[in-house]
């Protein structure tokens, strides 16, 4: 139950565009498609932004989309805004019952 | 309206034990798969123990055979009893229920509560 591997920091200029990866392994991130992505601000609980690799809870924002390949998931944010700046975390099922998360990514907004 | 409320957390010595309490309201706990998720200070996402509706359990091998998972139907709550604690379980507590819309229980976690900060130091 090895964390996934995410950059610790990413930072864009509002406007663009920024990726985030998540590396895992055949044992999780490449076996299944269960991959979700949370925001989280300083002091507040986890949100659900992506799950399913790619699929966006009914209402958010179309901004935030998701991809993999292989053993990488990844989290694409078009259009940074200064309120996407927060840490971001991926999640992985890992087989048997287990559940696997990264070790986060703060995104600063320039 | 889902929301998840944690408590019990505190001050505990190594070696001690605690209960984690996760009252819900909108949905009901024990027809739904919850987690337990714990952040310890200035650091990621771990995830603990999972229940299944059907009531079975699992655990992440970091608290295999130190934490219990459980359910209390007619309180709709969540519990995590925890023994044998080591400063290293020193985080603060989630409870989260998973996403249950998309056919399969691992899609993500779409309820997080507030949490509940356990301390195990001496």
């Amino acid at each position: 139950q090895s964390a996934l591997t995410q950059p610790a920091s990413v930072s864009g200029s509002p406007g663009q565009s920024i990726t985030i990866s998540c590396t895992g392994s055949s044992s999780d991130v490449g076996s299944y498609n269960y991959v979700s992505w949370y925001q989280q601000h300083p002091g507040k609980a986890p949100k659900l932004m992506i799950y399913d690799v790619t699929k966006r809870p009914s209402g958010d924002s179309n901004r935030f989309s998701g991809s993999k390949s292989g053993n990488t998931a990844s989290l694409t944010i078009s259009g940074l805004q200064a309120e996407d700046e927060a840490d971001y975390y991926c999640c992985s099922y890992a087989g048997s019952s287990s559940l696997v998360f990264g070790g986060g990514t703060k995104l600063t907004v320039l | 309206e889902v929301q998840l409320v944690e408590s019990g957390g505190g001050l505990v010595q190594p070696g001690g034990s605690l209960r984690l309490s996760c009252e819900a309201s909108g949905f009901t706990v024990s027809s739904n798969y919850m987690s337990w998720v714990r952040q310890a200070p200035g650091k990621g996402l771990a995830w603990v123990s999972i229940v299944y509706a059907g009531g079975n359990p699992y655990y992440a091998d970091s608290v295999k055979g130190r934490f219990t998972i459980s359910r209390d139907i007619f309180k709709n709550t969540l519990f995590l009893q925890m023994d044998s604690l080591r400063a290293e379980d020193t985080a603060l507590y989630y409870c989260a229920r998973h996403y249950s819309g998309s056919g399969s229980y691992f899609s993500g976690f779409d309820y997080w509560g507030q949490g509940t900060l356990v301390t195990v130091s001496s």
